[in-house]
Protein backbone atom coordinates (compact mmCIF):
# COMPACT_ATOMS: atom_id res chain seq x y z
CA UNK A 1 0.00 0.00 0.00
CA UNK A 2 1.89 3.19 -1.03
CA UNK A 3 -0.49 5.57 0.78
CA UNK A 4 0.53 8.95 -0.51
CA UNK A 5 3.11 9.60 -3.58
CA UNK A 6 4.80 13.03 -4.65
CA UNK A 7 6.48 13.67 -7.13
CA UNK A 8 9.24 15.15 -8.10
CA UNK A 9 10.99 14.45 -4.99
CA UNK A 10 13.83 17.14 -5.63
CA UNK A 11 13.49 20.13 -8.14
CA UNK A 12 15.86 23.22 -9.09
CA UNK A 13 14.10 26.09 -10.86
CA UNK A 14 14.76 29.63 -12.17
CA UNK A 15 13.14 32.30 -11.36
CA UNK A 16 9.87 32.51 -13.08
CA UNK A 17 9.84 29.10 -14.31
CA UNK A 18 6.40 26.85 -14.11
CA UNK A 19 5.96 23.86 -12.63
CA UNK A 20 3.62 21.44 -11.33
CA UNK A 21 4.06 18.96 -8.11
CA UNK A 22 1.79 15.60 -8.21
CA UNK A 23 0.16 13.95 -5.08
CA UNK A 24 -1.96 10.48 -5.51
CA UNK A 25 -3.65 8.51 -2.59
CA UNK A 26 -4.45 4.97 -2.83
CA UNK A 27 -6.56 5.25 0.69
CA UNK A 28 -9.86 6.31 -0.87
CA UNK A 29 -9.35 9.74 0.90
CA UNK A 30 -11.60 12.41 0.33
CA UNK A 31 -9.34 15.10 1.66
CA UNK A 32 -6.33 16.24 0.10
CA UNK A 33 -3.91 19.19 0.76
CA UNK A 34 -0.90 21.29 0.43
CA UNK A 35 1.50 22.10 2.97
CA UNK A 36 4.81 24.16 2.96
CA UNK A 37 7.55 24.23 5.48
CA UNK A 38 9.88 26.47 6.21
CA UNK A 39 12.47 26.67 9.30
CA UNK A 40 11.06 28.01 12.55
CA UNK A 41 7.90 28.30 10.85
CA UNK A 42 6.37 24.63 11.23
CA UNK A 43 3.64 23.73 8.26
CA UNK A 44 1.91 26.93 6.84
CA UNK A 45 -1.64 25.21 4.43
CA UNK A 46 -1.13 26.42 1.02
CA UNK A 47 -4.81 24.86 -0.52
CA UNK A 48 -7.01 22.05 0.03
CA UNK A 49 -9.92 20.23 -1.54
CA UNK A 50 -12.24 18.68 1.07
CA UNK A 51 -13.61 16.60 -1.78
CA UNK A 52 -13.53 15.74 -5.74
CA UNK A 53 -14.25 18.81 -7.73
CA UNK A 54 -13.85 21.27 -4.79
CA UNK A 55 -10.41 23.48 -3.64
CA UNK A 56 -10.58 26.00 -0.80
CA UNK A 57 -7.55 28.39 0.03
CA UNK A 58 -5.49 27.80 2.96
CA UNK A 59 -3.31 30.31 4.81
CA UNK A 60 -0.47 30.94 2.18
CA UNK A 61 -2.10 30.52 -1.16
CA UNK A 62 -0.48 33.49 -3.15
CA UNK A 63 1.22 32.26 -5.86
CA UNK A 64 -0.14 28.70 -6.68
CA UNK A 65 -2.80 26.93 -8.02
CA UNK A 66 -4.28 23.59 -7.21
CA UNK A 67 -6.64 20.65 -9.34
CA UNK A 68 -8.11 17.88 -7.70
CA UNK A 69 -7.79 16.10 -10.97
CA UNK A 70 -10.31 12.91 -9.61
CA UNK A 71 -10.66 11.79 -6.43
CA UNK A 72 -7.15 10.07 -6.03
CA UNK A 73 -5.14 13.26 -7.57
CA UNK A 74 -4.48 16.71 -6.21
CA UNK A 75 -1.13 19.31 -7.94
CA UNK A 76 0.07 21.83 -6.80
CA UNK A 77 1.40 24.32 -9.65
CA UNK A 78 3.41 27.33 -9.79
CA UNK A 79 2.60 28.88 -12.97
CA UNK A 80 6.15 31.90 -12.00
CA UNK A 81 8.26 30.55 -9.21
CA UNK A 82 10.07 33.10 -6.78
CA UNK A 83 12.92 32.55 -4.58
CA UNK A 84 10.35 32.94 -1.57
CA UNK A 85 8.67 29.41 -2.57
CA UNK A 86 11.74 28.17 -1.98
CA UNK A 87 10.62 25.25 0.61
CA UNK A 88 9.68 21.45 0.98
CA UNK A 89 6.36 20.87 0.19
CA UNK A 90 3.62 18.20 1.33
CA UNK A 91 0.98 16.51 0.24
CA UNK A 92 -1.55 14.91 2.77
CA UNK A 93 -4.87 13.26 2.77
CA UNK A 94 -7.25 12.51 5.37
CA UNK A 95 -10.31 10.42 5.16
CA UNK A 96 -13.77 11.98 5.00
CA UNK A 97 -14.57 11.82 8.76
CA UNK A 98 -14.18 14.87 10.41
CA UNK A 99 -11.24 15.16 13.32
CA UNK A 100 -9.34 12.46 11.34
CA UNK A 101 -5.73 12.52 11.26
CA UNK A 102 -3.69 13.61 7.77
CA UNK A 103 -1.10 11.20 6.06
CA UNK A 104 1.75 13.17 4.23
CA UNK A 105 3.80 12.25 1.50
CA UNK A 106 7.72 12.27 1.61
CA UNK A 107 7.47 15.72 0.48
CA UNK A 108 9.40 17.69 -2.38
CA UNK A 109 12.37 19.97 -1.58
CA UNK A 110 12.14 22.89 -3.94
CA UNK A 111 15.34 25.40 -4.82
CA UNK A 112 13.95 28.46 -6.46
CA UNK A 113 17.12 30.52 -7.50
CA UNK B 1 -6.63 34.25 13.59
CA UNK B 2 -5.88 30.63 14.67
CA UNK B 3 -2.14 31.16 15.82
CA UNK B 4 -0.74 27.61 17.62
CA UNK B 5 2.49 28.32 19.73
CA UNK B 6 4.47 25.61 21.00
CA UNK B 7 7.43 25.84 23.56
CA UNK B 8 10.09 25.37 24.02
CA UNK B 9 11.08 25.18 20.61
CA UNK B 10 14.40 23.26 20.71
CA UNK B 11 15.18 20.78 24.03
CA UNK B 12 18.12 18.80 24.55
CA UNK B 13 18.07 16.41 27.26
CA UNK B 14 19.59 13.49 28.41
CA UNK B 15 18.48 9.68 28.64
CA UNK B 16 16.46 8.84 31.25
CA UNK B 17 14.67 12.03 32.13
CA UNK B 18 11.59 13.53 32.08
CA UNK B 19 10.03 16.29 30.42
CA UNK B 20 6.91 18.06 29.03
CA UNK B 21 6.16 20.11 25.57
CA UNK B 22 3.70 22.57 25.59
CA UNK B 23 1.25 23.72 22.82
CA UNK B 24 -1.05 26.63 22.99
CA UNK B 25 -3.73 27.92 20.69
CA UNK B 26 -5.25 31.21 20.52
CA UNK B 27 -9.46 30.44 18.95
CA UNK B 28 -12.09 27.26 20.36
CA UNK B 29 -10.73 23.57 19.18
CA UNK B 30 -11.77 20.36 20.24
CA UNK B 31 -9.74 19.16 17.99
CA UNK B 32 -5.45 18.82 18.77
CA UNK B 33 -2.99 16.67 16.73
CA UNK B 34 0.42 15.36 17.57
CA UNK B 35 3.23 14.51 14.87
CA UNK B 36 6.64 13.23 14.90
CA UNK B 37 8.96 14.35 11.80
CA UNK B 38 12.27 12.46 11.69
CA UNK B 39 15.48 14.93 10.17
CA UNK B 40 14.38 15.10 6.35
CA UNK B 41 11.71 12.83 6.91
CA UNK B 42 7.45 13.41 6.13
CA UNK B 43 5.54 13.30 9.02
CA UNK B 44 3.79 10.72 11.26
CA UNK B 45 0.65 10.64 12.86
CA UNK B 46 1.17 10.01 16.67
CA UNK B 47 -1.97 11.16 18.94
CA UNK B 48 -5.42 12.44 18.03
CA UNK B 49 -7.12 14.24 21.11
CA UNK B 50 -10.57 15.16 20.48
CA UNK B 51 -12.29 16.26 23.44
CA UNK B 52 -11.83 18.02 26.72
CA UNK B 53 -10.01 16.14 29.35
CA UNK B 54 -8.43 13.48 26.51
CA UNK B 55 -5.24 11.94 27.55
CA UNK B 56 -3.68 9.03 25.26
CA UNK B 57 -0.48 7.09 26.00
CA UNK B 58 2.31 5.07 23.61
CA UNK B 59 5.24 3.88 25.11
CA UNK B 60 6.91 7.16 26.74
CA UNK B 61 4.73 9.93 25.84
CA UNK B 62 1.73 11.05 26.75
CA UNK B 63 -1.10 13.71 25.50
CA UNK B 64 -2.89 15.41 26.95
CA UNK B 65 -6.00 18.15 26.16
CA UNK B 66 -7.33 20.91 27.79
CA UNK B 67 -9.50 22.78 25.48
CA UNK B 68 -10.75 25.40 28.33
CA UNK B 69 -7.10 26.15 28.37
CA UNK B 70 -6.36 26.00 24.91
CA UNK B 71 -3.48 23.68 26.09
CA UNK B 72 -2.52 20.22 25.20
CA UNK B 73 0.88 19.24 26.58
CA UNK B 74 3.33 16.05 24.97
CA UNK B 75 4.87 14.55 27.75
CA UNK B 76 8.06 12.75 27.66
CA UNK B 77 8.85 10.19 30.24
CA UNK B 78 12.29 8.37 30.80
CA UNK B 79 13.92 9.51 27.64
CA UNK B 80 15.57 7.47 25.12
CA UNK B 81 18.02 8.65 22.06
CA UNK B 82 15.38 6.79 19.55
CA UNK B 83 12.42 10.20 20.42
CA UNK B 84 15.29 12.44 18.79
CA UNK B 85 12.83 14.55 16.29
CA UNK B 86 11.31 17.10 15.69
CA UNK B 87 7.18 17.40 17.37
CA UNK B 88 4.48 19.28 15.81
CA UNK B 89 0.73 19.99 17.48
CA UNK B 90 -1.73 21.32 15.44
CA UNK B 91 -5.16 22.41 15.55
CA UNK B 92 -8.09 22.30 13.42
CA UNK B 93 -10.40 25.26 12.05
CA UNK B 94 -13.78 25.25 12.07
CA UNK B 95 -14.66 22.84 9.31
CA UNK B 96 -11.88 20.22 10.06
CA UNK B 97 -10.36 20.95 6.99
CA UNK B 98 -8.00 23.92 7.84
CA UNK B 99 -5.24 22.37 9.99
CA UNK B 100 -2.70 24.91 11.64
CA UNK B 101 0.80 23.77 13.08
CA UNK B 102 2.68 24.84 15.33
CA UNK B 103 6.51 25.72 14.81
CA UNK B 104 7.73 22.54 16.19
CA UNK B 105 10.03 21.08 19.03
CA UNK B 106 13.16 19.89 17.74
CA UNK B 107 14.21 17.47 20.63
CA UNK B 108 17.78 16.33 21.22
CA UNK B 109 18.35 13.21 23.79
CA UNK B 110 21.66 12.96 24.73
CA UNK B 111 23.38 9.65 26.47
Amino acid sequence: NAGVTQTPKFQVLKTGQSMTLQCAQDMNHNSMYWYRQDPGMGLRLIYYSASEGTTDKGEVPNGYNVSRLNKREFSLRLESAAPSQTSVYFCASSRPIGGEKLFFGSGTQLSVL
Amino acid sequence: ELKVEQNPLFLSMQEGKNYTIYCNYSTTSDRLYWYRQDPGKSLESLFVLLSNGAVKQEGRLMASLDTKARLSTLHITAAVHDLSATYFCAVTLGNNNDMRFGAGTRLTVKP
